[in-house]
């Protein structure tokens, strides 16, 4: 199955700053078929990126995805204080799909 | 709008079968290529994809938990439901069902959860 890998595990910046996730595979994911998921406290994941870069519905422009291939990326241009949660990357070009271990971005 | 939302048992005991219900509305299992997913969540853990059922009644399963797991859906009533077999406390955890429109949408929405403990 296909491993991915998040980093940094946790993420410490503050209100204003930019900050960019990294989720690695362990073979090449067709962009297509990879996601990004904001998970707050007490609270359901929300679909954040599909298709590697394109946004959901209603999610602010601050959010943006990019990458293919093995490597792929979710950057936020100026962190709002509700933009501090834990985000997860997600493939749904393989069966069985699989999540990355999760990046937890807190503030500084 | 689209919702779903989970039911079962907040408790089970070690050994015995779990039966949770996505019930949704918004959309249809029978529209093509409309798919449901379990993924669940042990307390402060990362998420884990356990099954799928599609629109065709395709049914898809995690390699790790396959032998335990049976996904199922009635169209008539929006549901779908799924069983876990031989439950462990390791089991413990908030399970969500969500829709994907094809493999290529991403969950969304998600059900808000529900957690079920295994303990005796």
């Amino acid at each position: 199955e296909v491993v991915l890998t998040q980093s940094p595990g946790t993420l410490s910046l503050s209100p204003g700053e930019r900050a960019t996730l990294s989720c690695r595979a362990s073979q090449s994911v067709d962009s297509t078929y990879l996601a990004w998921y904001q998970q707050k406290p007490g609270q359901a994941p929300r679909l954040l990126i599909y298709g590697a870069s394109s946004r959901a519905t209603g999610i602010p422009d601050r959010f943006s995805g990019s990458g293919s291939g093995t490597d792929f990326t979710l950057t936020i241009s100026r962190l709002e204080p509700e933009d501090f949660a834990v985000f997860y990357c997600h493939q749904s070009a393989y069966s069985p799909y699989t999540f990355g271990q999760g990046t937890k971005l807190e503030i500084k | 709008q689209v919702t779903l939302k989970e039911s079962g048992p907040a408790l089970v005991k070690p050994t015995q079968t779990l039966t949770l219900t996505c019930s949704f509305s918004g959309f249809s299992l029978s529209t093509s290529g409309m798919r449901v997913s379990w993924i669940r969540q042990p307390p402060g853990k990362a998420l884990e994809w356990l099954a799928r059922i599609d629109w065709d009644d395709d049914k898809f399963y995690s390699t790790s938990l396959k032998t335990r797991l049976t996904i199922s859906k009635d169209t008539s009533k929006n549901q779908v439901v799924l069983t876990m077999t031989n439950m462990d406390p390791v089991d413990t955890a908030t399970y969500y069902c969500a829709r994907m429109r094809g493999s290529y949408s991403g969950f969304d929405p998600w059900g808000q959860g529900t957690l079920v403990t295994v303990s005796s």
